[in-house]
């Protein structure tokens, strides 16, 4: 059985800090690990990571994936008030659904 | 880039009524689409996945004859949840993905509300 792992849960920071949140995966026959942002509604799509070491960047966004040791790193920079969301990392193995982890709630304060 | 429409977007129902839950894909063709459900604080969890002119599969614990699932279309997937129950309130959204190695795009989600 698939299974992804967030941490942290829930992150606050102040405006202008660097984050770091991480996703470790077990997944049989991987396919691609995702990052999506949930703010109130449906997760909206950040990076699609198919390949190790390879730094997948979006503005202050950036990812990098480890499929030696099975992890994901998403980073922010220079945080923003409007980067308050719930963070997903999903996993897509065999099957071609998702499994997603239970997420890091960043708050980022003014 | 991909576009996936949900409708409604918001609905509250009396307990033992039947709700209908759209998605479409308005911009490309799905031949599967996937229906989450997510509860307050927590992830979303696969219920099922749609097949275009074929049964739903449905993940462990999901009951198939309370949530009817009907794939009619390359673009249009349904899903109904039967005789709903106060514990069946939750956030339900409908996924689907463009082409074979595309990132999943989601709909807006529907919050359900079972009084």
């Amino acid at each position: 059985e698939d299974k992804v792992v967030q941490s942290p849960l829930s992150l606050v920071v102040h405006e202008g800090d660097t984050v770091t949140l991480n996703c470790s995966y077990e997944v049989t026959n991987f396919r691609s690990l995702l990052w999506y942002k949930q703010e109130k509604k449906a997760p909206t799509f950040l990076f699609m990571l198919t390949s190790s070491g390879i730094e997948k960047k979006s503005g202050r966004l950036s990812s990098i994936l480890d499929k030696k040791e099975l992890f994901s790193i998403l980073n922010i920079t220079a945080t923003q008030t409007g980067d308050s969301a719930v963070y997903l990392c999903a996993i897509s193995g065999s099957a071609r659904q998702l499994t997603f982890g239970s997420g890091t709630q960043l708050t980022v304060l003014p | 880039g991909a576009v996936v429409s949900q409708h409604p977007s918001r609905v509250i129902c009396k307990s033992g009524t039947s709700v209908k839950i759209e998605c479409r894909s308005l911009d490309f063709q799905a031949t599967t689409m996937f229906w989450y459900r997510q509860f307050p604080k927590q992830s979303l969890m696969l219920m099922a996945t749609s097949n275009e002119g074929s049964k739903a599969t449905y993940e462990q614990g999901v009951e198939k004859d309370k949530f009817l699932i009907n794939h009619a279309s390359l673009t249009l997937s349904t899903l109904t949840v039967t005789s709903a129950h106060p514990e069946d309130s939750s956030f339900y959204i409908c996924s689907a993905r463009d082409r074979g190695h595309s990132p999943l795009h989601f709909g807006n989600g529907t919050r359900l509300t079972v009084t």
